[in-house]
Parts: C-alpha cells; sequence; structure tokens
C-alpha cells in the first residue's frame, strides 16, 4: 500500500527555536497533504490544507505565521512550527491525498515537545 | 458544515466478544463517505473500513463491517471476535462531496478509547 513518511517522529526542542517537520509520499505523488494537530486523548483537528506549488489554505483559528507550511512538491509538505512554546507541544499528523485516485494515508505522526 | 459525533469515550469488551462502535453524523451534502480508524498508542492512524453514502451494502473488511444507517444517519463500527490487540482509540471521520468543497478533507469525531479485556 501507498506509504506516507513523517520525520522526525518525535522532537524535543527549547521554547523560541522553530521545529521543521516533513511529510513525504513514499510512493506517490500528493497534489494536497493535510496537517492535523491532536492534543492527548482528543480528536484530530484540521490546521491546513497545503497544496503543491501554492499557498496553503488555514483553518480558522490557525496562525499561518507560527505555523509555517510549504509544498514545494508533489512527494513533499513540510510545517514549521516558529519560536515554538510549551503550549505547542502537541502530536503533528499529516495525511497525503494520492493524485491518480484521491485515497488519503495517513503519516506516522509527529510528537512535538517544547521545554 | 459536517459534524461527527462518537459519545461513547470508552469501551470494554471482553476477548472474542462483538463490540459495537457508535458513529452518528450531520451534513447537508447529498453525497459523502464514511471512514473509521483504528489509532493505537503508538499514534499513527490506521485505516479500517470506508462506506460511501451511495453504496447499497454496508461495507465489511474481515472483522469490521460497517452498520450504515442512512436514514438515522448513523455509521457504527462493528468488531466481530475481538482481540487485545484491537485495544485503541477509533475514529469515525467523514468526507463530504466535490460540490460542497468539504470533499478535500476529513472531518474526526471525538474518538472511542476501547479496550478488550482478556
Amino acid at each position: 500500500g501507498a506509504v506516507v513518511s513523517q520525520h522526525p517522529s518525535w522532537v524535543i526542542c527549547k521554547s523560541g527555536t522553530s521545529v521543521k517537520i516533513e511529510c513525504r509520499s513514499l510512493d506517490f505523488q500528493a497534489t494536497t497533504m493535510f496537517w492535523y494537530r491532536q492534543f492527548p486523548k482528543q480528536s484530530l483537528m484540521l490546521m491546513a490544507t497545503s497544496n503543491e506549488g501554492s499557498k496553503a489554505t488555514y483553518e480558522q483559528g490557525v496562525e499561518k505565521d507560527k505555523f509555517l507550511i510549504n509544498h514545494a512538491s508533489l512527494t513533499l509538505s513540510t510545517l514549521t512550527v516558529t519560536s515554538a512554546h510549551p503550549e505547542d507541544s502537541s502530536f503533528y499528523i499529516c495525511s497525503a491525498r494520492r493524485a491518480s485516485t484521491g485515497e488519503l494515508f495517513f503519516g506516522e505522526g509527529s510528537r512535538l515537545t517544547v521545554l | 458544515a459536517q459534524k461527527i459525533t462518537q459519545t461513547q469515550p470508552g469501551m470494554f469488551v471482553q476477548e472474542k466478544e462483538a463490540v459495537t462502535l457508535d458513529c452518528t453524523y450531520d451534513t447537508s451534502d447529498p453525497s459523502y463517505g464514511l471512514f473509521w480508524y483504528k489509532q493505537p498508542s503508538s499514534g499513527e492512524m490506521i485505516f479500517l473500513i470506508y462506506q460511501g453514502s451511495y453504496d447499497q451494502q454496508n461495507a465489511t473488511e474481515g472483522r469490521y463491517s460497517l452498520n450504515f444507517q442512512k436514514a438515522r444517519k448513523s455509521a457504527n463500527l462493528v468488531i466481530s471476535a475481538s482481540q487485545l490487540g484491537d485495544s485503541a482509540m477509533y475514529f469515525c471521520a467523514m468526507r463530504g462531496s466535490v460540490s460542497s468543497g468539504s470533499a478535500r478533507q476529513l472531518t474526526f469525531g471525538s474518538g472511542t478509547q476501547l479496550t478488550v479485556l482478556p
């Protein structure tokens, strides 16, 4: 089956630093990727929709300057948490939409802890 | 707007027994898709089963079946012959029609934590 890889799977950083998370579709082209955030024991909340070659569409309440999304190629989208603070600590999950079939595949998730 | 409701925050089931996880939805889209995902403690989202709103038959995938009742807007997941490895969080999700503009992302319910007892 199709594989979506997220890297890093976990990261610990100091408050004020920026962290980049990669979401890569390994064996298919993804014109659209989605970024979700999940707090412990809660549901996945859509943060933004990332379209290859264009600006991301952010959900209401998500700061676009805080969570920078880049979708530079058909297989890679990145989420950069800028000037991270402890409240940004969360589990971030991406999903990629296979261009040819429309199917959605999830990455393994990235656990961010900001000290 | 779409909404998914999972009213069972936690469920327990004895090993080898069947269990039903509830999911109701609300949408104005004429066409939509319903999904169930399993999320073990490791965090990855594992796709289980899909039901299209126009599918005539309830979806089945191995031990998973979806009890789709369109008029009642419910899409309950039935897991037969529960196994210890089924213990996880389960999410119901919906994707709308292209015309509504909501086709591209999934809307998730709050999840149900299933614990299978030995």
